[in-house]
Order: C-alpha cells, then sequence, then structure tokens
C-alpha cells in the first residue's frame, strides 16, 4: 500500500513550456486535491476533484488545468509555465463520507522551479 | 470565502516546556478543524483533528481545544522533545461541506535541547 505518489520529485522548467504532475493513490479514495505550498503562505488549494470524471476550482486555479479520467490519478497541468509558479505542489487524497474519513493524506510533493 | 489566521508564525521553546499555536476562523459553518505537521522537506502529516462537537480532544502529549463562540482553536503539546521541531499547519474546513480545508500560514517550532 503506497498511499499517495507523485511524480516527478523534482522539474526545471523554462518559461513557456508545458508539463503534467501526476498523482496516484492505491486507497479507492473519492475526494483529491492539488496543493501549492509557497514560503510564509501555507497550503492553498488548487484544484479538487470528488470523483472520478469531476474537477473543481480552488483558491488559486488561474494557469492551471486538471484531469480525473481514472479514479486512483488526477494529473495537474501547466500549459505555459510562469516564474510565479515556482512553488512546491502537493497533492492529497481522502475518503467519502463523515470523520474519520476526513483526514486528506498527502504525496511526497514536487518541487518545481520555472526559470 | 473561509479565511484562517495562525499565530505565531514562529515559536522557539526549551526541551521538556509547554508549546501553544492558536488558529482563528471566519466562517462560523465550519465543522472539521485538522492540524498536521511538517517536518523539513517532507509531506504534512495529519497529528490530531477535531469536530465541532467536541470542545476539546487529547492524544499523549497533544491536545486541541476548540471554541465555537470565539472561533478559534488551538494545539497544545506538552513536554517537548526535540523531534517536535517542525512545521504546524492549522486548517478549518470551508463551510458546511468538510471535504475543501482551509489552511493557515503555519508555526515553525523550534525545540531547543
Amino acid at each position: 500500500n503506497a498511499g499517495v505518489t507523485q511524480t516527478p520529485k523534482f522539474r526545471v522548467l523554462k518559461t513557456g513550456q508545458s508539463m503534467t504532475l501526476l498523482c496516484a493513490q492505491d486507497m479507492n479514495h473519492e475526494y483529491m486535491y492539488w496543493y501549492r505550498q509557497d514560503p510564509g503562505m501555507g497550503l492553498r488549494l488548487i484544484h479538487y476533484s470528488v470523483g472520478e470524471g469531476t474537477t473543481a476550482k480552488g483558491e488559486v486555479p488561474d494557469g492551471y488545468n486538471v484531469s480525473r479520467l481514472k479514479k486512483q490519478n488526477f494529473l495537474l497541468g501547466l500549459e505555459s509555465a510562469a516564474p510565479s509558479q515556482t512553488s512546491v505542489y502537493f497533492c492529497a487524497s481522502r475518503g467519502g463520507g463523515n470523520y474519520p474519513q476526513e483526514t486528506q493524506y498527502f504525496g511526497p510533493g514536487t518541487r518545481l522551479l520555472v526559470l | 470565502g473561509e479565511n484562517v489566521e495562525q499565530h505565531p508564525s514562529t515559536l522557539s521553546v526549551q526541551e521538556g516546556d509547554s508549546a501553544v499555536i492558536k488558529c482563528t476562523y471566519s466562517d462560523s459553518a465550519s465543522n472539521y478543524f485538522p492540524w498536521y505537521k511538517q517536518e523539513l522537506g517532507k509531506r504534512p502529516q495529519l497529528i490530531i483533528d477535531i469536530r465541532s462537537n467536541v470542545g476539546e480532544k487529547k492524544d499523549q502529549r497533544i491536545a486541541v481545544t476548540l471554541n465555537k463562540t470565539a472561533k478559534h482553536f488551538s494545539l497544545h503539546i506538552t513536554e517537548t522533545q526535540p523531534e517536535d521541531s517542525a512545521v504546524y499547519f492549522c486548517a478549518a474546513s470551508i463551510g458546511g461541506s468538510n471535504y475543501k480545508l482551509t489552511f493557515g500560514k503555519g508555526t515553525l517550532l523550534t525545540v531547543n535541547p
């Protein structure tokens, strides 16, 4: 049981390049999330999904797109990377229903540097 | 939307002392309040959580208290140890739903041996 995994671990992009971050979970969780973490800013929600085939915008969605074609995978895309998207990206997932399924489990993170 | 304020941003204590981190939230409909610990270079991990129908919860050296009237909740760590050094984040569920969280900006706790 690997939990939540993310690929890649680290990536350097040039401004204008595109890339996709992959999140995978093997806990059969309904909900999945993408956050970005910047120094002094905490964790901010980019997009989330409440089930296979659904996505919704979070707090800071601009410049990102997501897809959830399979229940276990949640992809985050950057179509045209900008230096402001330099950050650490965390994926998280949780089960459906109420307590104690509310716990969000985080992946190990992807460090992205945009030059 | 929900706003979560967390204080202090940094906290330094001596080993064996207690540490308290406080958070306030704005949405009275919030009903779930988790605390996460993040060690340097690692992922955030849940250490304790509380629901709005409970005023206090303890787990060994860690406790969380909730004051719904004042809309604030606190993390208490007793008998601190060097391995407690990390960044701690509070969070509150957004509105009546419990599947979205708003996080505080974090507290860097340093426990000096």
